[in-house]
């Protein structure tokens, strides 16, 4: 059973466009928000994160939006770049336990 | 400098064999996790470990074992029990307490059962 769910599976956005990926959860018990971009052959690496006391989270041209009451977050990444062209996670942490649940990943190609 | 370490980068392994990835970590973090990344699949919890000499299982710890005798290591066993072992392998760490929530992930290993 997925505990976050993460659409699009890919996505393909031209140079200058906004990309914009979006999670969903069902468990009140997270209380903690990241996003991960990864490399090909590389380890993730936290790109943003937001607590659910906050409904926006902005740092240079990525965003997290986030809905508590309808349980669900979102990244966008604004004047996307080749550079951005990897793959997101979105992941919620669970307030016992410090155990971290991944959604299953956004390939984003940006295409100059 | 400071971060994860994991070795070996690539892994070869006959049917049948176990092997042994190394994670490494000087970050002075609490927790250790290993997780197994398949494509379309995203990252799924094999086991961790908050604190030294303890460690729980996570969703598919089935063909795995762990152990953590010291803070700063956390080497998982890929036994010949595990079906399906070929996958990229990634160690992360992280302190527990909560105010300080970032996990940060090692290069990973990818593993080949050849």
């Amino acid at each position: 059973q997925q505990q976050v769910k993460q659409s699009p599976q890919s996505l393909i956005v031209q140079k200058g466009g906004i990309s914009i990926i979006n999670c969903a959860y069902e468990n009140t018990a997270f209380d903690y928000f990241p996003w991960y971009q990864q490399f090909p052959g590389k380890g993730p690496a936290l790109l943003i994160a937001i607590r659910p006391d906050v409904s926006e989270k902005k740092e240079g041209r990525f965003t997290i939006s986030f809905n508590k009451s309808a349980k669900q977050f979102s990244l966008h990444i604004m004047d996307s770049q080749p550079g951005d062209s990897a793959t997101y996670f979105c992941a919620a942490r669970r307030d016992t336990g410090n155990q971290f649940y991944f959604g299953t990943g956004t390939s984003l190609t940006v295409i100059p | 400098d400071g971060g994860i370490t994991q070795s070996p980068k690539y892994l070869f392994r006959k049917e049948g064999q176990n092997v042994t990835l190394s994670c490494e970590q000087n970050l002075n973090h609490d927790a250790m996790y290993w997780y197994r990344q398949d494509p379309g699949q995203g990252l799924r919890l094999i086991y961790y470990s908050q604190i030294v000499n303890d460690f729980q299982k996570g969703d598919i710890a089935e063909g795995y074992s762990v152990s953590r005798e010291k803070k700063e290591s956390f080497p998982l066993t890929v036994t010949s029990a595990q079906k399906n072992p070929t996958a990229f392998y990634l160690c992360a760490s992280s302190f527990r307490d909560t105010t300080y929530n970032e996990q940060f992930f090692g290069p990973g290993t990818r593993l080949t059962v050849l």
